[in-house]
């Protein structure tokens, strides 16, 4: 099976770095995926990372380490838009399903 | 570029009823998921379907059936409805090989009653 573990709440000021952690458990890994997914809205996706390393995108980052089972999402110059809920997913198995962790709703405060 | 649409928006059924959702993916894409949201939740995946052929399933019982049409559309159908299948039911298209980046519509709300 899979499962992933990410913290359920992350609180930080406006301007502010803020790191959102993701374990996960899968065989058959292909990459690890990030969504953002706004109260009442839909998921949309943020990145991906398949290999070792840092990815870039704007504000956000996306780290991963196959060999620890890890990545993370890294929100620079926090805004207050920017409140909602982060979820990793991995793509496993037979790479034809998606599972995604639990959520972390980040708050960003003035 | 038209996005992922789905209907209805909201849905009240009672237990043991049927209901069928319905999703029309992003244009050029041809492999659609399903996923079941529960409040306060991370999506849990339903199924998914590629050239209307089902490609992978999650841990969902049979009730959970779906479709998948030529020109991509799918629909979602549940049957002998509980309460607990209330929530968000979420369509997601994503291109050809690259499934982590998946486009997701704006749900369907089911509450059974």
């Amino acid at each position: 099976g899979q499962s992933l573990e990410q913290p359920s709440e992350v609180t930080a000021v406006e301007g502010a770095i803020v790191q959102i952690n993701c374990t996960y458990q899968t065989s058959g890994f292909y990459g690890l995926s990030w969504y953002q997914q706004h109260d009442g809205g839909a998921p949309t996706f943020l990145s991906y990372n398949a290999l070792d390393g840092l990815e870039e995108t704007g504000r956000f980052s996306s780290f991963l380490s196959r060999s620890d089972s890890y990545g993370y999402l890294l929100l620079q110059e926090l805004q207050m838009k920017d409140s909602a809920s982060y979820f990793c997913a991995v793509q496993g198995n037979a790479g034809n399903m998606l599972t995604f962790g639990g959520g972390t709703r980040l708050m960003v405060k003035p | 570029e038209t996005g992922v649409t789905q209907s209805p928006t909201h849905l009240i059924k009672t237990r043991g009823q049927q209901v069928t959702l319905r999703c029309s993916s992003q244009s050029g894409h041809n492999t659609v998921s399903w996923y079941q949201q529960a409040l306060g939740q991370g999506p849990q995946f339903i199924f998914q379907y590629y050239r209307e052929e089902e490609n992978g399933r999650g841990n969902f019982p049979p009730r959970f059936s779906g479709l998948q049409f030529p020109n991509y559309s799918s629909e979602l159908n549940v049957n002998a409805l509980e309460l607990d299948d209330s929530a968000l039911y979420l369509c997601a298209s994503s291109p050809t090989g690259a499934l982590y980046e998946q486009y997701f519509g704006p749900g369907t709300r089911l509450t059974v009653t």
